[in-house]
């Protein structure tokens, strides 16, 4: 089983749509986990941490479920801006990132 | 500005040629790493670095080496480059040691687009 699995999409929505991602973990010792974006080929950049209790930013809902294993990526409104990958990073000790393969998400007017 | 800046971005080389790709970040971050992105399997770590003189590796270390002389400066070296080295690699850096408690985001460079033939 891969240490962090996304799935590969593509994701297709309208504009408006509410669109969600899954990311799910293997190792329950993880301690940090991110989204992070990436157009195209070019470099990821920080979308949101995830924290224990859940956080928003903006039209973004990032939630983590330890017991499940899994954290979620939620857009709202989604937007043409929007269409990029979606990486999941976990944390796994204190050194060593995992990244995951990326879901892709294309939004269409 | 705050950035982590990668030198070259795009390299073609032949195979055996050895080659070194800079990283420098002005940030005075402690950790810093190199990863390389192929098609279906995302990012993979090379080798990452804690501090000044401390480096280890990552998943996928072998024909790479990495030196840590300066806080600021992480080359990726590739004393004898192979084709399946051709990919496109990314330094990163963060304030502190990723895993801490709150977890410290990664800063990247622009990458850098690696041929072997």
């Amino acid at each position: 089983r891969k240490e962090v699995e996304q799935d590969p999409g593509p994701f297709n929505v309208p504009e408006g749509a509410t669109v969600a991602f899954n990311c799910t973990y293997s190792n329950s010792a993880s301690q940090s986990f991110f989204w992070y974006r990436q157009d195209c080929r070019k470099e990821p950049k920080l979308l949101m941490s995830v924290y224990s209790s859940g956080n928003e930013d903006g039209r973004f809902t990032a939630q983590l479920n330890r017991a499940s294993q899994y954290i979620s990526l939620l857009i709202r409104d989604s937007k043409l801006s929007d269409s990029a990958t979606y990486l999941c990073v976990v944390t796994i000790n204190t050194d060593k990132l995992i990244f995951g393969t990326g879901t892709r998400l294309q939004v269409f007017p | 500005e705050a950035q982590v800046t990668q030198n070259p971005r795009y390299l073609i080389t032949v195979t055996g040629k050895k080659l070194t790709v800079t990283c420098s970040q002005n940030m005075n971050h402690e950790y810093m790493s190199w990863y390389r992105q192929d098609p279906g399997l995302g990012l993979r770590q090379i080798y990452y670095s804690m501090n000044v003189e401390v480096t280890d590796k990552g998943d996928v270390p072998e024909g790479y080496k990495v030196s840590r002389k300066e806080k600021r400066n992480f080359p990726l070296i590739l004393e004898s480059p192979s084709p399946n080295q051709t990919s496109l690699y990314f330094c990163a850096s963060s304030r502190s040691y990723p895993g801490d408690a709150g977890g410290s985001p990664l800063h990247f460079g622009n990458g850098t687009r690696l041929t072997v033939t």
